[in-house]
């Protein structure tokens, strides 16, 4: 139950291609989804998040869809560029938690050709 | 610029060595994690502290320890190095309920154990 399933585990998008990558999770206790960006030799950082009183939420070419009743949320980047290329992490969360403990998903890792 | 700095960024050890991996975060962050990141797995979590002197165990606990003493910082430490556990560790921080405000994580320590 505590668990984010993340797919796929790699992708190759051409630049201006929409890259999109799918995450799932068990847990209907939580309720906050972010997404964490990290380039070679850098540890992660946050990139978007959504809470699921919303269907979608956009920042600039990313924009994150979540479906509450399938207990599935993706990020799609639109115009992707080489720039993008990196591993991206969904992640879930309980937001009433204290301890506010992340649990990830297994990672992809989008490259993007020129 | 807030930071979390990890003391190494490779490390190689012999097998049945302790190791320990540092971790200084400067934002006055009440939690600190430790993760390690392996390819095709995502982040998993070995051991979070949400106060000084205060750790719960994460989903793989198993061959590690931590140590907090200090509000700014978290050791993560291997009391006997074996080989499945090379791989790059990653600490985070956040405040109280971080998960909502975001993790910041260090640039990780990549560990091989020969």
């Amino acid at each position: 139950q505590q668990q984010v399933k993340q797919s796929p585990q790699s992708l190759i998008v051409q630049k201006g291609g929409i890259s999109i990558i799918n995450c799932a999770y068990e847990n209907t206790a939580f309720d906050y989804f972010p997404w964490y960006q990290q380039f070679p030799g850098k540890g992660p950082a946050l990139l978007i998040a959504i809470r699921p009183d919303v269907s979608e939420k956009k920042e600039g070419r990313f924009t994150i869809s979540f479906n509450k009743s399938a207990k599935q949320f993706s990020l799609h980047i639109m115009d992707s560029q080489p720039g993008d290329s990196a591993t991206y992490f969904c992640a879930a969360s309980r937001s009433s938690s204290n301890t506010g403990k992340l649990i990830f998903g297994q990672g992809t890792t989008l490259q993007v050709k020129p | 610029d807030v930071k979390v700095t990890q003391s190494s960024r490779y490390l190689v050890k012999r097998t049945g060595e302790k190791v320990f991996l540092e971790c200084v975060q400067d934002m006055d962050h009440e939690n600190m994690f430790w993760y390690r990141q392996d390819p095709g797995l995502g982040l998993r979590l070995i051991y979070f502290s949400y106060d000084v002197k205060m750790k719960e165990k994460g989903d793989i606990p198993e061959g590690y320890s931590v140590s907090r003493e200090k509000k700014e910082r978290f050791s993560l430490i291997l009391e006997s190095a074996s080989t499945n556990q090379t791989s790059m560790y990653l600490c985070a921080s956040s405040a109280l309920q971080g998960a909502v405000y975001g993790y910041t994580f260090g640039s990780g320590t990549r560990l091989t154990v020969v």
